[in-house]
């Protein structure tokens, strides 16, 4: 039973469009959620989070939204960057055991110069 | 700075053994975490421990075991080791026990069973 789900193993975008990678998930009492890149050959790396009582967060070139009703997030990056490129996870925390977190699969992004 | 490290970095064993993983967080941290990583998979929670104790535990076999010591680092054990459990073991570490708290995951151990 996955609840973060991350339908889109690979995508592939131009150096200075835009990025967007989606995440979907089941669990109505997820409440936090996060955005972590891995590199090959190192641990994921946090990247940015928003709580389920905002829609939208920011922080430089990365914007993820929040979608409660469709149980819907995606991650913006803007422009992208080469160095961008890795597998992006989408993680969610439930409130009912605020230690743990549920990873989605991953879809590993490519920028192309 | 040092980050989180873990030991060894690769390890090769055969069904039915038993390994031991280890962990040290970032110099103040109080939390590990330890997750499983399978090729192709998301990281699965399989523990917490917050200032020596355990927090949480994930969806694993009684296998499974870890502590924590009292300068924070910790240990992961697996018992009767099954090629299923072959996996990048990744251990994260943070300040509070809460998972919103961010979190710095180490390079991981890549455990192999033959």
């Amino acid at each position: 039973d996955q609840q973060v789900k991350q339908n889109s193993p690979s995508l592939s975008v131009q150096e200075g469009r835009i990025s967007i990678l989606n995440c979907d998930y089941t669990n109505s009492m997820f409440d936090y959620f996060l955005w972590y890149k891995k590199y090959p050959a190192e641990g994921p790396t946090f990247l940015i989070s928003i709580s389920s009582i905002k829609d939208k967060n920011e922080d430089g070139r990365f914007t993820v939204f929040l979608n409660k009703s469709a149980k819907h997030l995606s991650l913006h990056i803007v422009p992208s960057q080469p160095g961008d490129s890795a597998v992006y996870f989408c993680a969610a925390r439930s409130g009912g055991s605020n230690y743990k977190l549920t990873f989605g699969k991953g879809t590993l992004l490519t920028v192309n110069p | 700075d040092a980050g989180v490290t873990q030991s060894p970095t690769h390890l090769i064993k055969t069904r039915g053994q038993q390994v031991t993983l280890r962990c040290s967080p970032i110099s103040g941290h109080k939390s590990v975490s330890w997750y499983q990583q399978v090729l192709g998979q998301g990281p699965q929670f399989i523990f917490q421990y917050y200032e020596k104790e355990e927090r949480g535990r994930g969806n694993f076999p009684d296998r499974f075991s870890a502590r924590q010591f009292p300068n924070y680092s910790s240990e992961l054990n697996v018992n009767a080791l099954l090629l299923g459990d072959s996996a990048l073991y990744l251990c994260a570490s943070s300040l509070e026990g809460r998972a919103t708290y961010e979190q710095y995951f180490g390079p991981g151990t890549r455990l192999t069973v033959t």
